[in-house]
């Protein structure tokens, strides 16, 4: 069946960079997405990829997805206390609008 | 800007009691998606509506779970009676069948004592 897989806490210095991985089963999925969700809050949209890119970049965030091994991850460059947050990998496919989570990955940043 | 809302942001009640939960989506959009989001089970989607049908709710507890949307603008989730296991925070999303994107909005964070 579907499955979408996450790493539960990822702890990184701040200005380092941060590399949130996650794992997808449904190589038929047409959308990959990453939510942000800071406490308290709901799921933001933060970026998405086409399944046909490999790569996406947007200001400090870069997305890869490699379809062959079914990995997708995103980066975020100079990591800042306001980053803290919950990260949430979901796949969809083209026909159907629903989504497909991770158990999601809590970012932890160091002084 | 346009958000989606759900109302209440905060509810206690005790076991047993009825709770009803509200959510306006964005103007325009034409899917609301209710999701429970627990510590022990993570985000589940209980209930998927596009133009305001049902279109799959197998993952809500039928026998006191109950959603609807009585107009485009309002979407509501019912628990009949309900329990202290069904203490979780409660979000609504919408989203347009033109695009594969969700809003989310703030969610209700339901405590039964």
């Amino acid at each position: 069946g579907e499955d979408v897989e996450q790493s539960l806490f990822l702890s990184v210095r701040e200005g380092d960079s941060s590399v949130i991985n996650c794992t997808y089963t449904d190589s038929s999925s047409t959308y990959l997405y990453w939510y942000k969700q800071e406490p308290g809050a709901g799921l933001q949209l933060l970026t998405y990829i086409f399944s046909n890119m490999d790569m996406k970049q947007d200001q400090r965030l870069t997305v890869l997805l490699n379809k062959k091994d079914k990995h997708l991850s995103l980066r975020i460059a100079d990591t800042q206390t306001g980053d803290s947050a919950i990260y949430f990998c979901a796949e969809s496919m083209n026909s159907n609008y629903q989504l497909i989570w991770g158990a999601g990955t809590k970012l932890i940043i160091k002084p | 800007d346009a958000r989606v809302t759900q109302t209440p942001r905060h509810k206690v009640t005790e076991m047993g009691q009825e709770v009803t939960m509200r959510c306006q989506p964005i103007l325009g959009h034409n899917t609301v998606f209710w999701y429970r989001q627990t510590m022990m089970q993570g985000l589940e989607l209980l209930a998927y509506f596009r133009n305001r049908a049902p279109l799959d709710d197998s993952g809500m507890p039928k026998d006191r779970f109950s959603a609807e949307m009585p107009d485009a603008t309002l979407a509501t989730l019912k628990i009949q009676p309900s329990e202290p296991r069904d203490s979780a925070v409660y979000f609504c999303a919408s989203g347009s069948s033109s695009s594969h994107e969700q809003y989310f909005g703030p969610g209700t964070r339901l405590t039964v004592t």
